[in-house]
């Protein structure tokens, strides 16, 4: 079974731009959570989705949004980059709601922005 | 005040040694997951809990929800037990449940 596929694994975006993340979940999972992770601040929740509805929010600016397939695939995307959203972006599985049942976390993208 | 407080920050052990993270919460929750993150930043879900004990291999964790306390302990440690090792929590917060996560324990292993 193929597990939770995060692209792209590194990037790089100037300040100002904008940038979309995919997350493809492990078959037949359909929930996907997404996390940020900085040196500071830890691990953070973003945002889950469940059967193609956002079911939860972190506490993130609007800039931050997302949505799922009826694939459940995800995609993260985030506008008008700023340097402090550098940080590597988690994606995370589960065949129930996020933290309910086991979840299993893709290797991440690590985004920089200079 | 952190929702999830994690303790120690940072342990070193010999190979062969009895090792236990604590993990202590703030927050009403509906499970407990411990994870595991090495270099490189891959995360691996050892356990979720939501009451009593747990055992995979050398890796046990148990809850006492009434003390809102957790603990990882890893038995004939190993350093490819080396990591980081995070404890988050489901809870529910302001009509949205989310996972509030610890700030980590990164253990180093000698051999």
């Amino acid at each position: 079974k193929a597990g939770v596929t995060q692209t792209p694994r590194y990037l790089i975006k100037t300040r100002g731009q904008q940038v979309t993340l995919s997350c493809s979940p492990i078959s037949g999972h359909r929930s996907v959570s997404w996390y940020q992770q900085t040196p500071g601040q830890g691990l953070q929740f973003l945002f889950e989705y469940f059967s193609e509805t956002q079911r939860n929010k972190g506490n993130f600016p609007g800039r931050f949004s997302g949505r799922q397939f009826s694939n459940s695939r995800s995609e993260m995307n985030v506008s008008t980059l700023e340097l402090g959203d550098s940080a590597l972006y988690l994606c995370a599985s589960s065949s129930g709601p996020a933290g309910s049942t086991e979840a299993f976390f893709g290797q991440g993208t690590r985004l920089t922005v200079v | 005040k952190n929702e999830v407080e994690q303790s120690p920050q940072n342990l070193t052990a010999q190979e062969g040694e009895f090792i236990t993270i604590n993990c202590s919460y703030s927050v009403g929750i509906s499970a407990l997951h411990w994870l595991q993150q090495h270099p490189g930043g891959g995360i691996v879900s050892l356990f979720m809990l939501s009451s009593g004990k747990k055992k995979h291999g050398r890796l046990i964790a148990t809850i006492n929800i009434q003390e809102k306390h957790s603990s990882l302990h890893i038995t004939a440690s190993h350093p490819r037990d080396s990591a980081v090792y995070i404890c988050a929590v489901r809870s529910l917060q302001g009509g949205s449940e989310k996972l509030v996560f610890g700030k980590g324990t990164k253990l180093t292993v000698n051999p």
